[in-house]
């Protein structure tokens, strides 16, 4: 079946830096992908649509210029979490839309501020 | 606006024991249902779904949901559980075929006992 990658799968990160996390889908094409996060015990949360070669849709109450998000090709996203603080901790998952409307989600992104 | 609820954050069943895990929601209009199994250190796989058609829908290893309209229900079932679906599930609503712009519950965590 199709495969999406994610990278890292973990990262530590100090506060005020920057972090980028790449999704990958492997054997298909997406013009279509998405990103969430997902906080312990809880469900995932979209946060944005990407799509490529166009900006991505933003949720409501989803900071555009603290989680940026560039879809340059039809097999990867990347989210930069800017400006990182400890509350940004959590993990971020990625889903691409392949043939039929399937989704496939990437194994998630541990992301740690200190 | 849409919501799910699994009642259930957590159940344990015994190996070779069957198995229901609840899901109810909250939606004005024919529901798209999706069913997701997220193990440790994986993305979401997905189980299930239901469109239109047959009320009950067979997915893979094994599981199947019944939708049940007057109930607001779409539980999953499976009749013989083993060791390896030791997991994570989520139960998502939405309005379209695919589930990235849909609401995911907040999951029930699967424990099987030997």
């Amino acid at each position: 079946g199709a495969v999406v990658s994610q990278h890292p799968s973990w990262v530590i990160c100090k506060s005020g830096t920057s972090v980028k996390i790449e999704c990958r889908s492997l054997d298909f094409q997406a013009t279509t992908m998405f990103w969430y996060r997902q906080f312990p015990k809880q469900s995932l949360m979209l946060m944005a649509t990407s799509n490529e070669g166009s900006k991505a849709t933003y949720e409501q109450g989803v900071e555009k210029d603290k989680f940026l998000i560039n879809h340059a090709s039809l097999t990867l996203s990347t989210l930069t979490v800017t400006s990182a603080h400890p509350e940004d901790s959590s993990f971020y998952i990625c889903s691409a839309l392949g043939q039929g409307d399937e989704q496939y989600f990437g194994p998630g992104t541990r992301l740690t501020v200190t | 606006a849409q919501s799910v609820t699994q009642p259930d954050i957590h159940i344990t069943v015994s190996e070779g024991a069957s198995l229901e895990l609840r899901c109810n929601y909250s939606y004005g209009a024919t529901p798209y249902l999706f069913w997701y199994v997220q193990s440790p250190g994986q993305g979401l796989q997905l189980l299930l779904k239901y469109f239109s058609g047959d009320t009950l829908v067979q997915g893979i290893k094994g599981f199947e949901a019944e939708f049940k309209r007057s109930q607001s229900s779409f539980n999953l079932r499976k009749p013989s559980v083993h060791w390896s679906d030791a997991a994570e599930y989520f139960c998502a609503v939405g309005y379209n075929t695919n589930a990235g712009k849909s609401t995911f519950g907040d999951g029930t965590t699967l424990t099987v006992k030997p």
